[in-house]
């Protein structure tokens, strides 16, 4: 089935660094590709949506300068947390469906594995 | 407003029996799709089930059911013949009209199946 890659899976740096993680489909192409992040005990919230050759999509109150998105190729979306603080400490997972999904398809998103990003 | 609403934040099932997790949710679109994901402690996100607006059936796989009253915009996962690795959270999550075919999420249930 469909598979999602995510890494790395884990990730503990000081306050000022820079943080990249990678989102990969290893058997599909994706267009499109979303960021969530997730507070303990929290749902999902929509950070992004990362477009294959173009800008990515923020939602409200995502800072753009903050969260750098890049969908260089149809299997590789990457999210980069710059100058991360304590505060960005949190759950980050990201998703894709295969390139010409339906909108009525049943064909779900397929989610990563997640980050779990820890700010000292 | 809130476009997807789960109202039991946690709920406790006796192993071996059904349980039921409520998902209502609100929308102006005629064609929407609804989805059940389910993420064990280990925070990866399973998908369980979907039913499309159109969908006249509900949506079935293996023990877990959808009930799907599309008058009432509900959409509540049934999960027959509780099993002890059942107990996580649940998420029921909507795709709408929408170029960029985004999810969005409820505040999700916690399972938890006692033995």
């Amino acid at each position: 089935g469909a598979v999602v890659s995510q890494h790395p899976s884990r990730v503990i740096c000081k306050s000022g660094t820079s943080v990249k993680i990678e989102c990969r489909s290893l058997d599909f192409q994706a267009t499109t590709m979303f960021w969530y992040r997730q507070f303990p005990k929290q749902s999902l919230m929509l950070m992004a949506t990362s477009n294959e050759g173009s800008k990515a999509t923020y939602e409200q109150g995502v800072e753009k300068d903050k969260f750098l998105i890049n969908h260089a190729s149809l299997t590789l979306s990457t999210l980069t947390v710059t100058s991360a603080h304590p505060e960005d400490s949190s759950f980050y997972i990201c998703s894709a469906s295969p390139s010409g999904t339906g909108l009525f398809s049943n064909q779900p998103q397929h989610f990563g594995d997640g980050t779990r990003l820890s700010i000292l | 407003a809130q476009k997807i609403t789960q109202t039991q934040p946690g709920m406790f099932v006796q192993e071996k029996e059904a349980v039921t997790l409520d998902c209502t949710y609100d929308t102006s679109d005629q064609s929407y799709g609804l989805f059940w994901y389910k993420q064990p402690s280990s925070g990866e996100m399973i998908f369980l089930i979907y039913q499309g607006s159109y969908d006249e059936q509900n949506a079935t796989e293996g023990r877990y059911s959808l009930n799907f009253q599309k008058a009432r915009k509900s959409a509540n996962l049934v999960i027959s013949a509780s099993q002890l690795g059942d107990s996580a959270m649940y998420f029921c999550a909507m795709r709408e009209v929408d170029s960029s075919y985004k999810l969005i999420f409820g505040s999700g249930t916690r399972l938890l199946v006692r033995p």
